[in-house]
């Protein structure tokens, strides 16, 4: 059964500092691969998705994220984050019919 | 492009009524639309699955009698909570997918916060 995992609930970091946050999948086949953003109180925002080709993908506001197939993981990075970016972030993987599973979520926390 | 709209944004209800909200695709055409539900501080959790014309499919668990959905436009689905319980309270986000090109995602609505008294 598909199943995305972001081991990490919360993340604290200091506004500048660089970013990483973890998602590991399960899929037997090629996933697709999302990362979304949402703020309190609003919808999904998507950041990023990965299809196929490049295993490194940029999003907007300054996220990337890379794909590594033998390691199950898409992991969302940013070299120096803002305050602004204090978000909640959720990783999701889509099958071929489409139907999203979304990890539980990461809330960030950036400090001033 | 690849808008979708949710209405209304937030509703207040009393226990025992029914409650309707829209989820609309402003400019293409929904083949899928997708209803989920996601509860404070907690992920998304799909409810059901519905194709234009046909009736929803929905996920293990979700009850087809208390969320009733109707997708009777390739732009428009709905989603009535019927007899409204305060623990039917929850923030509603749709999504929708067009038919074009080798994979097509969802696209999500803003969201509708449903507080039932």
């Amino acid at each position: 059964a598909q199943s995305v995992t972001q081991p990490d609930i919360h993340i604290t970091v200091s506004e500048g500092a660089s970013l990483e946050l973890r998602c590991n999948y399960s899929y037997g086949a090629t996933p697709y691969l999302f990362w979304y953003v949402q703020s309190p109180g609003q919808g999904l925002q998507l950041l990023l998705k990965y299809f196929s080709g490049d295993t490194l993908v940029q999003g907007i506001k300054g996220f990337e994220a890379e794909f590594k197939r033998s390691q199950s993981s898409f992991n969302l990075r940013k070299p120096s984050v803002h305050w602004s970016d204090a978000a909640e972030y959720f990783c999701a993987v889509a099958s071929r019919t489409y139907k999203y599973i979304f990890g539980t979520g990461t809330r960030l926390k950036v400090l001033a | 492009g690849a808008v979708v709209s949710q209405h209304p944004s937030w509703v207040i209800c009393k226990s025992g009524t029914s409650v309707k909200i829209e989820c609309r695709s402003l400019d293409f055409q929904a083949t899928t639309m997708f209803w989920y539900r996601q509860f404070p501080k907690q992920s998304l959790m799909l409810m059901a699955t519905s194709n234009e014309g046909s009736k929803a499919t929905y996920e293990q668990g979700v009850e087809k009698d208390k969320f009733l959905i109707n997708h009777a436009s390739l732009t428009l689905s709905t989603l009535t909570v019927t007899s409204a319980h305060p623990e039917d309270s929850s923030f509603y986000i749709c999504s929708a997918r067009g038919d074009w090109g080798s994979y097509n995602e969802q696209f999500f609505g803003p969201g509708t916060r449903l507080t039932v008294l």
